[in-house]
């Protein structure tokens, strides 16, 4: 059965500062990859998804992440962040051959002026 | 627009009063799933339907149903609440076939059981 770590349960940061959120997984098959971002009192929105090919992957809203397949990680950046990026964030895993998502516990960020 | 529509958002319950929570999806997508989601422990699937009248149980299943008579609706029963499923609940939908691999996530339904 696969599993996926998020190593920060919360990360503050200032407006126009640059955030890194670490996410790793562990699966004996081939996997696929999603970062999913929570706004306050709304549903999940995907972010950003690995299927293949190459591993730096461009997100919606200025987000990126790369897939490191010796470390098993996948970490979310964004370079300059904003007060709206305040949100939760979930890293998610999927088998290449089943369509269950097994999500990490969530990384809070929140974003100060 | 292609969307996941849950009803209710918000529901307070006692304990022992059976519920249902609806959630339907306009994408004709095959498979369909619950989460719950608590502080600290993420999203965790409680049962999956790979299609009509296909379901089966996820990680945390105790005290729930669902049903799939219908492509488009699936709904999670509470037969008899406890304050143990004081929760977020979502249901999200995914096609089994094509290049969409993603799952689509309603808006969630906050549910308190005293």
């Amino acid at each position: 059965a696969q599993s996926v770590t998020q190593l920060d349960s919360q990360v503050p940061v200032f407006e126009e500062a640059p955030v890194e959120l670490r996410c790793n997984y562990s699966s004996s098959v081939s996997v696929y990859l999603f970062w999913y971002v929570q706004y306050p009192n709304q549903g999940l929105q995907l972010l950003l998804k690995y299927l293949s090919g190459s591993t730096l992957v461009k997100g919606i809203n200025g987000f990126e992440a790369e897939f490191n397949k010796s470390q098993t990680s996948f970490h979310l950046r964004k370079p300059s962040v904003h007060i709206s990026d305040t949100a939760e964030y979930f890293c998610a895993v999927r088998l290449i051959n089943d369509y269950k998502l097994s999500f990490g516990a969530g990384t809070t960020v929140t974003v100060r002026a | 627009e292609a969307q996941v529509t849950q009803n209710p958002r918000y529901l307070i319950t006692v304990t022992g009063k059976k519920l249902t929570v609806t959630c339907s999806q306009n994408m004709n997508h095959e498979y369909m799933s619950w989460y719950r989601q608590d502080p600290g422990l993420g999203l965790r699937q409680i049962y999956y339907s790979m299609n009509v009248e296909v379901t089966d149980k996820g990680d945390v299943p105790e005290g729930y149903k669902v049903s799939r008579k219908e492509k488009r609706n699936f709904p999670l029963i509470l037969e008899s609440p406890s304050p143990n499923q004081t929760s977020l609940y979502f249901c999200a939908s995914s096609p089994s076939t094509g290049s969409h691999t993603e799952a689509f996530f309603g808006q969630g339904t906050r549910l308190t059981v005293v």
